[in-house]
């Protein structure tokens, strides 16, 4: 009974290719985040959303674009892959406030390999 | 620019003995700290938070210790288990983000527990 899903767990693509991946949490809370671990072990946060509504767009291209059709869930859509896109992507879910007071929930991340 | 740093990217303890994992801060907005706990192929887990007007915390065998003049704080693990083998994010955040801020990640320590 996962808190917070992420498909698919391992993703290989080739580059130029559109790809996405997807999020659910069912723990009823009303913010959810990606998170990118890259290469070098950083563990940053990419977007929030409370709401459906975005609050936190961090640098990061434009080709990434976040979709959330409801509160539990929010999904990941990559468009063009290049290769510095290969990485570790982390959704997670908190209540409002999190990181202030309401532990944030974190999914089993989604390994994306673009060759 | 690094505002959560763990200078150590791993650390040997023997099980039984205690294990100190060590975190600096840079930005004094930080008012919030948590430690996660990854296995690998997992998403970090939430171990054990502290706010900024308390100087400890403790849960079980874990203890948060935070020292803000220094901007530095630490988790201690005692007992050591063989279970605690894993990598140990420092995390921080700021309330005044307005709670969707989610939060910095330090770069991970790997503890290592020997038998």
């Amino acid at each position: 009974d996962t808190a917070v899903s992420q498909t698919p767990k391992y993703l290989v693509t080739q580059m130029g290719n559109d790809k996405s991946i997807k999020c659910e949490q069912n723990l009823g809370h009303d913010t959810m985040y990606w998170y990118k671990q890259d290469s070098k072990k950083f563990l940053k946060i990419m977007f929030s959303y409370n709401n459906k509504e975005l609050i936190i767009n961090e640098t990061v291209p434009n080709r990434f674009s976040p979709k959330s059709p409801d509160k539990a869930h929010l999904n990941l859509h990559i468009n063009s892959l290049e290769l510095g896109d290969s990485a570790v992507y982390f959704c997670a879910s908190s209540q409002w406030g999190g990181g202030s007071g309401n532990t944030i929930y974190f999914g089993e991340g989604s390994w994306l390999t673009v060759v | 620019d690094q505002q959560v740093k763990q200078n150590s990217p791993s650390l040997s303890v023997q099980e039984g003995r205690i294990s100190i994992l060590n975190c600096d801060y840079t930005n004094s907005m930080f008012d919030y700290f948590l430690w996660y706990k990854k296995y690998p192929a997992e998403g970090p887990t939430f171990l054990i938070s502290i706010s900024s007007i308390k100087d400890k915390n403790e849960d079980g065998r874990f203890t948060v210790f935070l020292n803000k003049s220094a901007k530095h704080l630490s988790l201690h693990i005692v007992p050591s288990q063989p279970g605690d083998s894993a990598v140990y994010f420092c995390a921080a955040s700021a309330r005044s983000g307005g709670g969707a801020d989610g939060l910095t990640f330090g770069k991970g320590t790997h503890l290592i527990i020997q038998p």
